[in-house]
């Protein structure tokens, strides 16, 4: 059974800095691209940040870019997402997700999430 | 930039009842579309992918139809657990997955 566990959210100020983790287990993980998706509270779903399976590929909205970074450890089956210069529109539950096998771009498997809140 | 547009935005179903969802792209996305449901409190779940293919385990009540621009999510008969949030996902130009707003089905 695929398993994804987020961890490291948390109550961080407006400018500061947060790294996310997502403990996967139940699956290959170095042969899956990995992706972030965040949730607003109250509203939609956002693609955050995307990762190829072998970690050479990156890819952000413009939303983030320059700001959060995606890396995985695929020694340690782990998926990470660096958070800097956070906004107050950074606030979100924060999923952790598997794309499809062939990398097409749809989500197979998500995580239960991680709350980041950017308050003063 | 491709706009994903939901609608309704509320949709009030009787159990056993048929609902129907619709997902517009501001232009082609061909088959490249999938649709979640989410549950409060709980994780997006995947339902359809390629506009029309269920993933596993999702029963067979749920049925996606489309290609192009225009899409839809049938429910034929609900249950109690089917009211949900529904999003509907474009992945025509990976990584880029841009979401629907969602709709929101909820008992009638």
């Amino acid at each position: 059974e695929v398993q994804l566990v987020e961890s490291g959210g948390g109550l961080v100020q407006p400018g500061g800095s947060l790294r996310l983790s997502c403990a996967a287990s139940g699956f290959s993980f170095s042969d899956y691209a990995m992706s972030w998706v965040r949730q607003a509270p109250g509203k939609g779903l956002a693609w955050v940040s995307s990762i190829s399976d072998s970690g050479r590929g990156t890819y952000y909205p413009d939303s983030v870019k320059g700001r959060f970074a995606i890396s995985r450890d695929n020694s340690k089956n782990t998926l990470f997402l660096q958070m800097s210069s956070l906004r107050a529109e950074d606030t979100a539950i924060y999923y952790c997700a598997k794309d499809s096998w062939d990398s097409s771009g749809y989500f197979t498997s998500w995580g239960q999430g991680t709350l980041v809140t950017v308050s003063s | 930039e491709i706009v994903m547009t939901q609608s309704p935005a509320t949709l009030s179903v009787s159990p056993g009842e048929r609902a129907t969802l619709s997902c517009r792209a501001s232009q082609s996305v061909s088959r490249n579309l999938a649709w979640y449901q989410q549950k409060p409190g709980q994780a997006p779940r995947l339902l359809i992918y390629g506009a029309s293919t269920r993933a596993t385990g999702i029963p067979a009540r749920f049925s996606g139809s489309g290609s192009g621009t225009e899409f839809t999510l049938t429910i034929s008969s609900l249950q109690s657990e089917d009211f949900a949030v529904y999003y509907c996902q474009k992945y025509s130009d990976w990584p880029r997955g841009t979401f629907g707003q969602g709709t929101k089905l909820d008992i009638k």
